[in-house]
Formats: C-alpha cells, structure tokens, sequence
C-alpha cells in the first residue's frame, strides 16, 4: 500500500505571493490533517478535514486554509505568505479502523524569501 | 500553544545505552503517542498507549503514563546508531464534537554515538 505523498516537496517563494500544497493519504483513509513545524515553534495543528469537512482547525490566521476532494486527496494553501511561514508542512492521515494513529507524509518545505 | 513539553531536548549517549525521555501534558487525554522523525523527514508512529494503561512494549520500546502526574516516558534499550532521530510526544483528547484533537510536544533529539 503506498503511503502518504505530498506535493511538492520544496517549495521557494516570495513574500506577498501565495502557495497550493498537496496530500494524497493512503488508500481507504478519509481523515487529513495538517501539521507545520518549525524550529521555535515545534509542530503545530492547522487543521483536519474527514469527508470534504473541516472538522478541527489549529489557531493559525485566516490566510491558511484547506479543502478535502472526493477522493480524499486534499490541499492547503497560504495567501499572502510572510517569511515566519517558512516551514516543513505535513500532512497525516487516519484510516477509519485505527483512529489514533496518523500515517504522515515526508512534507513540503517551504522557504519564503 | 504545545501541550506536551519534553525532557530533555536534547540526548546524546552511546550504542548498546538506554534512553529515557518524558513528556508532560496539561489536559486529560484519551491517549498519548510516541512518533519518530528523522532529520526533517516525516514522523513515524512508534507506540500509542490509552489513558487506562500504564505500560506498554513494543520491541525495544517501553512506554509508561502516569494521568495523575500528566506524564509519559519512553524508554529505548540497548540503543543504535539507527535509532538517531527527534522523538516527539502526542496526546489525543476528544474535543465537544466527538472528533480528537492532537497536540504534540517539543520533541528530544536523539543522537546514538556507534
């Protein structure tokens, strides 16, 4: 079973443009999260989509936001970007049978110059 | 902010040593998990274990959780080189919607001297 991808991998951009990130969570899983971790500030929680649906979402500004497709694949984007978003973005998903456990993929880095 | 603050951040010991590293949460929990993450990589799931256990074990992993301290440790034995990496605490709390909400902690680093 192939594991969770993400798109791209590296990712440069400049201050004031904006970014599309992408999950593809393993086969069968419905729920995505999505994580940005940084050096001063650990990981931290963006928010979970199940079933095209927000269902949780960390205390980051409007300018992150998401969506989830039909197909479970989901996407995250950054307008407007400012240098402190320079990070390592991850995303995890759940299979339904085992809740607990997220399966992450290996992230995108991305630097904002 | 992180729930979970670990202790200590950073770990250096010799192959064939234990490491121990703890984690403190501020919240009951439904459970807590251990995750894995090598040199900016992605972070794999080691061992989850539920509020109503105390111990685990899981190959060379050992895992204990105290509710009343609100604190987790993770003991590795007999250590490798492999086992270098970040090693991150998580605790899983069920939120007013019936869905759970992860925190993770600051993370130790890990570093096995060969």
């Amino acid at each position: 079973k192939a594991g969770v991808t993400q798109t791209p991998r590296y990712l440069i951009k400049t201050r004031g443009q904006q970014v599309t990130l992408s999950c593809s969570p393993i086969s069968g899983h419905r729920s995505v999260s999505w994580y940005q971790q940084t050096p001063g500030q650990g990981l931290q929680f963006l928010f979970e989509y199940f079933s095209e649906t927000q269902r949780n979402k960390g205390n980051f500004p409007g300018r992150f936001s998401g969506r989830q497709f039909s197909n479970s694949r989901s996407e995250m984007n950054v307008s407007t970007l400012e240098l402190g978003d320079s990070a390592l973005y991850l995303c995890a998903s759940t299979p339904l049978s085992s809740y607990n456990e997220q399966f992450f993929g290996p992230g995108t880095r991305l630097t904002v110059l | 902010s992180q729930q979970g603050e670990e202790d200590p951040q950073a770990l250096s010991i010799q192959e064939g040593e234990n490491a121990t590293m703890n984690c403190s949460y501020k919240t009951s929990i439904n459970n807590l998990q251990w995750y894995r993450q090598n040199s900016g990589r992605g972070l794999v799931h080691l061992i989850l274990i539920r509020s109503n256990e105390r111990e685990k074990h899981s190959g060379r992993l050992r895992v204990t959780l105290d509710t009343s301290k609100k604190s987790s440790s993770l003991l590795i034995t007999a250590s490798r080189a492999a086992d270098t990496a970040s090693y991150f605490c998580a605790t899983a709390s069920l939120t007013t919607s019936g869905t759970y909400k992860y925190i993770f902690g600051t993370g130790t680093r890990l570093k096995v001297l060969a």
